[in-house]
């Protein structure tokens, strides 16, 4: 079964509005999640690496102001679109790794702005 | 710096052909390898990685992959294509020693499966 939950699958906003990802680590203790995005028919592209209890790392050209991310537990971590527009469009993914580095992904986010 | 090329962007092949799907790797230190493959609108599950060792590495549905430096690739194959193989397949690479999860992806392959 899935051990890295994501929700949700898949939602549309109005633009300017802001909608936050939630990614669950289900049986383990997420020290480190990361956060991809997807646009269609193309590779995943890192966004961001968040450690539980500290400010994330964005990658370079990632607005951080735009893309919030926190991880306040071993077990969650939120991605935030703030003031999505229509080029936010995309499929958000998160993976997560825990102490023994195994790494897992979430099933993704499909957000759509109108 | 790391990169990952994967040549062919769509592959077809009929049901119980060989599968073949290359990856090309630029790494300055010794890489850590891995084929991932993505079902639509859903995320990525790890098919098989190399990480030190054996260059022949296996996965799961009957996936293998062969460690190259002297070629610097990491091709992913299966003798027998089933339908249900048929998906989006990502390569990767991360820097060793730590497998931290921040992987860089190819641009991925659309495998296609024809009865």
């Amino acid at each position: 079964g899935a051990v890295v939950s994501q929700h949700p699958s898949w939602v549309i906003c109005k633009s300017g509005t802001s909608v936050k990802i939630e990614c669950r680590s289900l049986d383990f203790q997420a020290t480190t999640m990361f956060w991809y995005r997807q646009f269609p028919k193309q590779s995943l592209m890192l966004m961001a690496t968040s450690n539980e209890g500290s400010k994330a790392t964005y990658e370079q050209g990632v607005e951080k102001d735009k893309f919030l991310i926190n991880h306040a537990s071993l077990t969650l971590s939120t991605l935030t679109v703030t003031s999505a527009h229509p080029e936010d469009s995309s499929f958000y993914i998160c993976s997560a790794t825990g102490s023994d580095e195994k790494l897992f992904f979430g099933s993704g986010t499909q957000l759509s702005v109108l | 710096a790391q990169s990952v090329t994967q040549l062919g962007s769509h592959v077809s092949v009929s049901e119980g052909a060989l599968v073949l799907l290359r990856c090309n790797y630029s790494s300055s230190v010794p890489p850590y390898l891995f084929w991932y493959v993505q079902y639509p609108n859903q995320g990525l599950q790890l098919l098989l990685k190399y990480t030190t060792g054996a260059t022949l590495v296996k996965g799961i549905n009957g996936f293998e992959a062969e460690f190259k430096k002297s070629e610097t690739s990491f091709h992913l194959t299966k003798p027998s294509a089933h339908m249900s193989d048929a998906a989006e397949y990502f390569c990767a690479v991360s820097v060793a020693p730590s497998n931290t999860g921040k992987l860089i992806f190819g641009q991925g392959t659309t495998l296609q499966v024809k009865p």
